[in-house]
Formats: C-alpha cells, structure tokens, sequence
C-alpha cells in the first residue's frame, strides 16, 4: 500500500464548478500536511498546508480528518487557471508525496 | 530574489556516463532534498541533507551520489550504476518549523 494515496484522476470540469479532491495516508505519525500544485513539465508549487481545524484561502478549502487519516481539497468557482495536478503532501520524518490528482477545468 | 536555481534545464548523456546536477539556493535555507519523478509517480526522496558536510539516503539512493560542502549548493551525480536514470530530477529546500518546502524548476535527465 502506498503511503500516500490519490486518485489519479483526470477531472474534468467547467468553469465555475465547485471540484473535491480526496487523499489518504497511511502512517498515523504523520506530523504535517500539504496541497502542492505542479503545472505540466514544472516544479510543484505549495498551495496551502492543512489545519487541523480546517483552513481557507480564498476559492481554496482544505480539511483533515486525524482519525480517518484523510485530507480534502476543495476548489470553488473553478478558474481556467486552476487546471494543473494537485499532489497531497504528508510529513512525518520526511515528506510523502502522493501521485497527484489532475484537474482540467473548460469553458 | 531569493529562490532554488538548477541547471541545466534539459540534460542528454550517452549511458555509461555520470553527470552531476547543480542545484543551489539563497534562501538560508538548512534543509536540502533531491527527488526524482516519473511520469504517473509521486515524487521520490534519493536524498537529503538537514546541515553542511551531512547528508543522508532517501528511499532510491543506489547509483546516486551528493555532497554538502556549503550551505548554498548540493549537487546530485546520477552515476553510470543507476539503472533507469532517465527522470525529472527536482531540488527542493526548507526551514523549520514549518517544513514546507520550496523547489527548483528541475532537470530533465534524458540518457540515450
């Protein structure tokens, strides 16, 4: 099983759409927690780290379940721009990355 | 500007040959990491240094090799015993507490 688990995707959605991507983890020690945002052919990029109260910035809605071991995105009034793969990022010792989540958002 | 550089930006070697990855960076940084990636894969940790003169090994270190000598660069030698050395190669830095970590552009590592 891997450490990080994603659904690979791709999700295809309009403009303006509201979009939920889902992760989990496997090892319960894991300390932090982060979205990345990696556009075709470049370096990943940190969107937001996750709270364990759940956090906002702007469009942008990530949430943590301790106890199941998940952690959400969730993406409001999709824009063009967002569309890009989306890797859930788990600390313990080291950072985990999961395979990504790709999203294409059209008009 | 403060940031991760690393170059070159495209690489091409014939197999049986080592290469060395630059990477450095001006963001104080203590921690430094190399990762590779491959098409459909999360990225993976080859390895890693949390000071100057110390690093570790990551989950894919065989055929790879680093050194830390300053705070500012840690290149990564992709040598000729890394059996499928074709891969987007990525630095990355970060400083505590928070640990997020920040990475370069990357090198395309391409051995014909």
């Amino acid at each position: 099983r891997k450490e990080v688990e994603q659904d690979p995707g791709p999700f295809n959605v309009p403009e303006g759409a509201t979009v939920a991507f889902n992760c989990t983890y496997s090892n319960s020690a894991s300390q932090s927690f982060f979205w990345y945002r990696q556009d075709c052919r470049k370096e990943p990029k940190l969107l937001m780290s996750v709270y364990s109260s759940g956090n906002e910035d702007g469009r942008f809605t990530a949430q943590l379940n301790r106890a199941s071991q998940y952690i959400s995105l969730l993406i409001r009034d999709s824009k063009l721009s967002d569309s890009a793969t989306y890797l859930c990022v788990v600390r313990r010792n080291d950072m985990r990355f999961g395979a990504g989540t790709r999203l294409t958002v059209k008009p | 500007d403060g940031g991760i550089t690393q170059s070159p930006k495209y690489l091409f070697r014939k197999e049986g040959q080592n290469v060395t990855l630059s990477c450095e960076q001006n963001l104080n940084h203590d921690a430094m990491y190399w990762y590779r990636q491959d098409p459909g894969q999360g990225l993976r940790l080859i390895y890693y240094s949390q000071i100057v003169n110390d690093f570790q090994k990551g989950d894919i270190a065989e055929g790879y090799s680093v050194s830390r000598e300053k705070k500012e660069s840690f290149p990564l030698t992709v040598t000729s015993a890394q059996k499928n050395p074709t891969a987007f190669y990525l630095c990355a830095s970060s400083i505590p507490p928070s640990h997020e970590q920040f990475f370069g552009p990357g090198t395309r590592l391409t051995v014909l």
